[in-house]
């Protein structure tokens, strides 16, 4: 499938501070853009979504921006607290529509 | 939570049995995936089937096969495995639209082999 990298691999901030996780992907057809939180010892959930259409996407403290030139989103994560402690994953849609391809994940800790 | 429920939650199989995983969806999507989450590879597409027709296969070996009866329902059966198919098995589900356009993918919890 076409790939979508994902940096960093781990990260670790402080509560309060603020969390970048970005991914690039190769496709230029993807117009779907999600992301997932996985706790440990549970499945993945949908935490926020952007399509091409739109540039920036805000659900209080969680943020997608999306550089469709650029082919990179990003995820940030604002007033970190311990319980945004997961592995979160980016995915973008692959040309036939019905896939997602999801990168590697970030194992993101945050410490009180 | 109980939108897409998989059986069962741990399966412990030799190489020369056979088994099967279910993966049930109550959502009403008629698009469902099987995924294999490990370290080396977290999240890997296995299988896609769309209105019960396969329409995305990754290279999976065929000691797994896929089933699809119905839009709610998806099996995964397994044979002859080799020590490397241990992993996290994760089906999903969501609505594809007519342009293909893809929704969100609703995972379930996932069987551990």
């Amino acid at each position: 499938g076409e790939n979508v990298e994902q940096h960093p691999s781990t990260l670790s901030v402080q509560e309060g501070d603020s969390a970048v996780i970005k991914c690039t992907y190769s496709d230029s057809a993807s117009n779907y853009f999600p992301w997932y939180k996985q706790e440990l010892g549970k499945r993945p959930q949908l935490i926020i979504d952007i399509r091409s259409n739109v540039g920036e996407k805000k659900d209080q403290r969680i943020a997608v921006t999306l550089n469709k030139t650029a082919k990179h989103f990003s995820l940030h994560i604002t007033e970190t607290q311990p319980e945004d402690s997961a592995v979160y994953f980016c995915a973008a849609n692959s040309n036939s529509g019905y896939a997602l391809n999801f990168g590697k994940g970030t194992s993101l800790l945050v410490t009180p | 939570e109980t939108g897409v429920t998989q059986t069962p939650r741990h399966l412990v199989m030799g190489m020369t049995n056979k088994k099967s995983l279910k993966c049930e969806q109550h959502l009403g999507h008629n698009a469902m995936y099987w995924y294999k989450q490990s370290a080396k590879k977290p999240l890997e597409l296995m299988f896609v089937y769309s209105l019960e027709e396969r329409v995305e296969n990754n290279s999976v070996p065929s000691r797994f096969s896929p089933e699809c009866p119905n839009s709610s329902h998806l099996f995964l059966h397994l044979h002859t495995l080799q020590p490397e198919d241990s992993a996290l098995y994760l089906c999903a589900s969501s609505s594809i639209r007519g342009d293909r356009s893809q929704e969100t993918q609703y995972f379930g919890p996932g069987t551990r082999l």
